[in-house]
């Protein structure tokens, strides 16, 4: 079943503005990881957020993670063209078995 | 250059018709995976291993098979297609067992099962 489940589905915005993007999820986890993922193409992972931390920077990147809440939010700093993709948020219950992804979020950025 | 490798990346066949898509890291990871990606339903994890001879099931292992003879080899088998298995796969590996760190995609391969 899915565990993550980002908000929105798609977003379209100008070049240069922010990019925000949320995720929530249902059980405890280990960690919450972000992928980026070009039309058809394998995902690159973004950045990770364990459990006990709250805000990680990289870059244009800035993720929060909310566990009293169950949510997560991506923001994406003066955005390019090239930031144009789909973003899926994906959860790690700390087992032996893999990440459980969301749906995604598909950015347009419009230059 | 650190990477996963499959193949192949496009593939069209029939029902029935056993298959093999190849997974192979050069990164000395213990830890392999196979997800398959629909319109709607994002990623699904089928099957795991988290090293040679130990595999596992994922949430969709229906219709698959897998085996880990070598660390840096992790084929997905499907003895007898159907087009329901239509999808596009990837394959994906990390340095620990589970999902402690980050994954490390392939490039992906599209089946098309008639």
């Amino acid at each position: 079943s899915q565990q993550g489940e980002e908000d929105p589905q798609a977003l379209s915005i100008q070049e240069g503005e922010n990019a925000t993007m949320n995720c929530s999820y249902k059980t405890s986890i280990n960690n919450l990881q972000w992928y980026r993922q070009n039309s058809g193409r394998g995902l690159v992972h973004l950045i990770l957020i364990r459990s006990n931390e709250r805000e990680k920077h990289s870059g244009r990147l800035r993720v929060t993670l909310d566990t009293s809440k169950k949510s997560s939010s991506l923001l994406i700093t003066a955005s390019r063209a090239a930031d144009t993709a789909s973003y899926f948020c994906a959860t790690a219950g700390g087992g032996a078995d893999g990440l459980t992804f969301g749906k995604g979020t598909h950015l347009i950025i419009q230059p | 250059e650190a990477q996963v490798t499959q193949n192949p990346r496009y593939l069209i066949t029939v029902t029935g018709k056993k298959l093999t898509v190849t997974c192979s890291q050069n990164m000395n990871h213990e830890y392999m995976s196979w997800y398959r990606q629909d319109p709607g339903l994002g990623l699904r994890q089928i099957y795991y291993s988290m090293n040679v001879e130990v595999t596992d099931k994922g949430d969709v292992p229906e219709g698959y098979k897998v085996s880990r003879k070598e660390k840096r080899n992790f084929p997905l088998i499907l003895e007898s297609p159907s087009p329901n298995q239509t999808s596009l796969y990837f394959c994906a590996s990390s340095p620990l067992a589970g999902a402690y760190n980050e994954q490390f995609f392939g490039p992906g391969t599209r089946l098309t099962v008639l």
